[in-house]
């Protein structure tokens, strides 16, 4: 079945650091991608997406390139503030019995030290 | 204001009792889903809903019961709650194309003693 594997935490940075989260998936057909982010205490938003192969998703400095051939939707960005600290989710969609579902990796743990 | 929204917020209850988580969104989206969040399992989909009285199973739906009679609404019942189902539960919408995002609620933290 279709399955979503990212880098296990925590991951600890300092401001202005590099950041790369690495995600990899299994599915069938062509999903669309998902890195959602959660910060303390608030459910999921969606930060960037990418919907077919080749696409570069990107938000608030972040940056993921949806890459077919190598099954990966890697988060980077460049220079990470304190107030990125949060958990990032890597996640496809899955259609299964012709309903749309995600299918999400377990999370990342972010913290950024000033 | 137009959004999902989740109540309670936080829940205390005891073992055998029944709760029932609320779930409300105001985008009129077709697909609606409830999640458990736990340390070490991310996210993991209990049930959801395709449309107004249209439901299925997810990954993990022993011990839960779910309805639709409203698009907007997808209340999750636990009908005699145990320790194994404290947890964070998380309701998404999405208009159920596979380019849309799911839009999550803020959550419910659920401690069952």
């Amino acid at each position: 079945g279709n399955s979503v594997t990212q880098m296990e935490g925590p991951v600890t940075l300092s401001e202005e650091a590099f950041l790369t989260i690495n995600c990899t998936y299994t599915a069938t057909g062509y999903p669309s991608l998902f890195w959602y982010v959660q910060y303390p205490g608030e459910g999921l938003q969606l930060l960037l997406k990418a919907t077919k192969a080749d696409d570069k998703g990107s938000n608030k400095g972040f940056e993921a390139t949806y890459r077919k051939e190598t099954t990966s939707f890697h988060l980077e960005k460049g220079s990470v503030q304190v107030s990125d600290s949060a958990v990032y989710f890597c996640a496809l969609s899955s259609q299964q019995g012709g309903s749309e579902k995600l299918v999400f990796g377990k999370g990342t743990k972010l913290t950024v030290n000033p | 204001d137009a959004g999902i929204t989740q109540s309670p917020r936080y829940k205390i209850t005891e073992t055998g009792r029944q709760v029932t988580l609320m779930c409300h969104q105001t985008w009129s989206h077709s697909y609606m889903f409830w999640y458990r969040q736990d340390l070490g399992h991310g996210l993991r989909l209990i049930y959801y809903s395709a449309a107004a009285d249209i439901t299925d199973k997810g990954e993990v739906p022993d011990g839960y019961v779910v309805s639709r009679s409203k698009t907007e609404n997808f209340p999750l019942t636990l009908e005699s709650a145990t320790r194994s189902q404290t947890s964070v539960y998380f309701c998404a919408s999405s208009p159920g194309y596979s380019n849309q995002p799911q839009h999550f609620g803020d959550g419910t933290r659920l401690s069952i003693l």
